[in-house]
């Protein structure tokens, strides 16, 4: 099965910091995608990454694929408390079962 | 904007009963799927659906848990005999194309078991 671990597992960051989640996989990444989960609520996708090397950005929002496809980041620039929870990384291990990370818990103080 | 909604949001009941935890995917998804996330636990894949039958269950998704699209808009996941440790929350989730690409999550149904 595919395991995927996350660091760190929680973050508390003031305001207007960058922070950076790392998402590690014990095989070579299909696809990797990531999600941020509200307290209680449901999941909202992020974005997706495929190739080694890829990058993809989002509003203040910036994820990359490793070269080798197996390590990814998530990095927020200028944090806003609406960047709080907890983000998911995530993956198609060549196209059976979804996993999910173990998650990152993100706290932004004002 | 269209959304995936589930129904009941917090269902409570005794163990050995079967529950019917309900989903509307959005209306021109193909795939759909179920998690479930335990508390302080990770989101587990449990099933996909697609084009009528189940391409892919996990180790969890045994006898006890069946899906069905009994219409043209709902999505079902049953638990014959609740256990307690079925106690979870569980994500409906549904793709207009290709597997697993922008999964679109309801906002869940929490079970208890009793």
């Amino acid at each position: 099965s595919q395991e995927l671990e996350q660091s760190p597992q929680s973050l508390i960051v003031q305001e207007g910091k960058n922070l950076t989640i790392n998402c590690t996989s014990s095989k070579t990444l299909y696809g990797l995608y990531w999600y941020k989960q509200k307290y209680g609520e449901g999941l909202i996708f992020l974005m997706m990454l495929q190739k080694g090397g890829e990058e993809k950005s989002h509003e203040k929002i910036t994820a990359k694929l490793d070269e080798k496809k197996q390590q990814s980041s998530l990095h927020i620039t200028a944090s806003q408390p609406s960047h709080a929870g907890i983000y998911l990384c995530g993956a198609d291990n060549t196209g059976n079962q979804f996993y999910f990370g173990t998650g990152t818990s993100l706290t932004v103080i004002p | 904007e269209p959304e995936v909604t589930q129904t009941p949001s917090h269902q409570v009941t005794q163990m050995g009963q079967e529950v019917i935890l309900r989903c509307v995917p959005i209306s021109n998804h193909l795939y759909f799927y179920w998690y479930r996330q335990i508390l302080g636990q990770k989101v587990e894949f449990l099933v996909s659906f697609y084009n009528n039958e189940i391409s892919e269950k996990s180790e969890i998704f045994d006898d006890q848990f069946s899906v069905e699209r009994p219409d043209g808009s709902n999505f079902t996941l049953k638990i014959r005999s609740t256990k307690l440790e079925d106690s979870a929350m569980y994500f409906c989730a549904s793709t207009k194309a290709g597997r697993y690409n922008e999964q679109f999550f309801g906002p869940g149904t929490r079970l208890t078991v009793l």
